[in-house]
């Protein structure tokens, strides 16, 4: 059984650019969420989906990000027009309804160049 | 607001030592509590969980984790350190009942050296 995959793991972007971070949750799981690590900081939260449905996005920057996870296909977490303050790890995790705890892929690591 | 504090955020210790990584967390109710640890250029690995129960927790490598209630507390110990042991540790908070409990609140992390 997998775990969670995301790719690429690395992704050089220039200014301007976008991103697109993709995510297959492990076999089996519905729920994916987001998160991103600054450089010498935790990881903070940032969407939360179910399959074809945004639950929580409230961690998110209200504008250039965006997230979708189709009823078929990863999860995707789009950054259009990026700038240098986007370069960190992004990094994606999936579980079950009633699971303990979630499970996190390798994370993406974005750089803004 | 919920919180939650690792205040070392650099600890070093010789291999065969013991070691105990503390971590407090700010939140009206009892969270759920988790230790993850990441080594450089990895992903997250769940050491252990606490959700109800014993409040001691053991966990995966060796780890153990010990929920104070009353200290708002959930510290992780291990009673002798190895080399590869070496990398960085992040308490987490989760606060979603009724759901997946995926959605997490991270602490900053403690990088923890292992001297020869």
């Amino acid at each position: 059984n997998a775990g969670v995959m995301q790719n690429p793991r690395h992704l050089v972007r220039r200014r301007g650019q976008e991103a697109r971070l993709r995510c297959s949750p492990m076999k089996g799981h519905s729920h994916v969420y987001w998160y991103r690590q600054l450089p010498e900081e935790g990881l903070k939260f940032m969407v939360y989906l179910q399959k074809e449905n945004i639950i929580d996005e409230s961690g998110m920057p209200k504008e250039r990000f965006s997230a979708e996870f189709p009823k078929e296909g990863p999860s995707i977490l789009r950054i259009q027009q990026v700038v240098r303050g986007d370069s960190a790890a992004y990094f994606c995790a999936s579980s079950i309804k009633g699971a303990g705890g979630a499970f996190f892929g390798q994370g993406t690591r974005l750089t803004v160049v | 607001a919920q919180s939650v504090t690792q205040p070392d955020i650099h600890i070093t210790v010789s291999e065969g030592a013991s070691l105990e990584l503390r971590c407090n967390y700010s939140y009206g109710a009892t969270p759920y509590l988790f230790w993850y640890v990441q080594s450089p250029g990895q992903g997250l690995q769940l050491l252990l969980k606490y959700f109800s129960g014993d409040t001691l927790v053991q966990g995966i490598k060796g780890f153990e984790a010990e929920f104070k209630r009353s200290q708002s507390s959930f510290n992780l110990r291990k009673p002798s350190v190895h080399w590869s042991d070496a990398a960085e540790y992040f308490c987490a908070v989760g606060l979603d009942r009724g759901s997946t409990l995926g959605r997490l609140y991270f602490g900053r992390g403690t990088q923890l050296t292992v001297w020869p």
